[in-house]
């Protein structure tokens, strides 16, 4: 079992319509949860972070965490084709501040 | 803005050559990072530095050495490249204490 598990898609939603990617996790003791934005060729940037559990709105992004079912998810709002990309789920181990670990990514594609 | 700069964006190199990756920031970070990325397997950690001349090896190191000399650099050494060293490698920083990483544009490196 991969230690960061991500759908890779492709997911594709219509321009406007609601996009969500999701990714579960093995770690019990994770505490930190991000998630990255890599356009093809580009390097990830870092878009939403989510430490306690519940739901953490910015903009069109909300992510939402529940440790107990050690999963982690990323709704777009309102997707936009400039939306399309890949989107990383990474996490980060509670004893290790070094270690962050790194899902395959979900490639996302908004059409038109 | 954080900077993360990598020296080259495409390399081509051949079986058995010494290839040198280099990775410079501007934001006096103490942690700094090297992954490579292949499809399907997402990012995986070669070699993180917590300082200057510090250095630990992630989860895959075999086949990778690793300088740092400096603080805003740290490069990433194939002693004698193969054919399975072709993929893209990114480079990321942290400030110590902190759990985001920014990472630079990337190098795709091909071996012959």
């Amino acid at each position: 079992q991969k230690e960061v598990e991500q759908n890779s898609g492709p997911l594709s939603v219509p321009e406007g319509a609601i996009a969500s990617l999701n990714c579960t996790y093995s770690d019990r003791g994770s505490q930190s949860f991000f998630w990255y934005r890599q356009y093809s060729g580009k390097s990830p940037e870092l878009i939403m972070s989510i430490y306690s559990n519940g739901d953490k709105e910015d903009g069109r992004f909300t992510a939402q965490l529940n440790k107990a079912s050690q999963y982690v998810s990323l709704l777009i709002r309102d997707s936009q084709p400039s939306d399309s990309a890949t989107y990383l789920c990474a996490v980060n181990r509670a004893d290790d501040n070094n270690d962050m670990r790194f899902g395959a990514g979900t490639r996302l594609t908004v059409k038109p | 803005d954080v900077k993360v700069t990598q020296s080259s964006r495409y390399l081509v190199k051949r079986t058995g050559e010494k290839v040198f990756l280099e990775c410079v920031q501007d934001m006096d970070h103490e942690n700094m990072f090297w992954y490579r990325q292949d499809p399907g397997l997402g990012l995986r950690l070669i070699y993180f530095s917590y300082d200057v001349k510090m250095k630990e090896k992630g989860d895959i190191p075999e086949g990778y050495s690793v300088s740092r000399e400096k603080k805003e650099r740290f490069s990433l050494i194939l002693e004698s490249a193969s054919t399975n060293q072709t993929s893209m490698y990114l480079c990321a920083s942290r400030r110590q204490g902190q759990n985001i990483q920014y990472f630079g544009a990337g190098t795709r490196l091909s071996v012959l």
